[in-house]
């Protein structure tokens, strides 16, 4: 079975704070890949990141950074020096080897930035 | 490049009525996925096409769900005696296929059921 959590469902900050959404996932697998998504008010999901369980690297992206720790089977991300335009629905999602492509998406983190 | 599109994006049927819902993928890309999204929750996976066939079908609620995609191409989602619970905004998203890649979605239809 996997699982994905996102325990935070609204996030407001004011711009320029740093903002963490929090994702914590459960697979059986060893293999396996993580996704962060953007979905902002026009409803359209953005692809943002893909990570597979082999590289625990962090990767940073402009203001855009992830953690990936498998020893606490979390994979979160932060926005540095948040704006407006950030505001949106962020989801995290995993893909295991075994179940082929689908990926099982968390419930979402309402992220509000406000000016 | 085009991306992922759906037709249409928005329809309202009444309770036991048959729809189609159609996706046409980004060209090139042989994997096929369809997603619903219930209000305030994420998407949840229906079913994968890699190339012509039907290759993860188990997240068809029922057997009033069906979907094709002939050509390995453009795909139709089919709902038959549609009910109140089937209204959702139903995704369909591609990828490069035979690996796990990243999907890119479409802009979704919403299907509201009377």
């Amino acid at each position: 079975a996997q699982k994905v959590t996102q325990a935070q469902t609204e996030i407001s900050v004011v711009e320029k704070e740093d903002v963490t959404l929090d994702c914590v996932y459960e697979t059986r697998d060893t293999t396996y890949y993580l996704f962060w998504y953007k979905q902002p008010p026009s409803g359209e999901l953005v692809f943002l990141i893909r990570r597979n369980s082999f590289d625990e690297q962090n990767e940073i992206s402009g203001r855009y950074s992830w953690n990936f720790q498998k020893s606490t089977s979390s994979f979160n991300f932060t926005i540095t020096a948040s704006q407006v335009v950030d505001s949106a629905v962020y989801f995290c999602a995993l893909a295991q080897e075994t179940s082929g492509s689908r990926l099982t998406f968390g419930e979402g983190t309402q992220l509000t930035v406000n000016p | 490049g085009a991306g992922v599109s759906q037709t249409p994006s928005n329809k309202v049927t009444e309770k036991g009525k048959y729809v189609e819902l159609r996706c046409d993928p980004i060209s090139g890309h042989t994997a096929l996925y369809w997603y619903r999204q219930s209000l305030g929750q994420g998407p949840e996976f229906l079913i994968y096409f890699q190339g012509t066939g039907a290759a993860d079908d188990s997240g068809l609620p029922n057997d009033r769900f069906f979907a094709v995609r002939p050509e390995g191409s453009v795909s139709t989602l089919k709902i038959q005696r549609t009910e109140r619970g089937d209204s959702a905004v139903y995704l369909c998203a591609s990828s490069l296929g035979l690996v796990v890649n990243e999907q890119f979605f479409g802009p979704g239809t919403r299907l509201t059921v009377l």
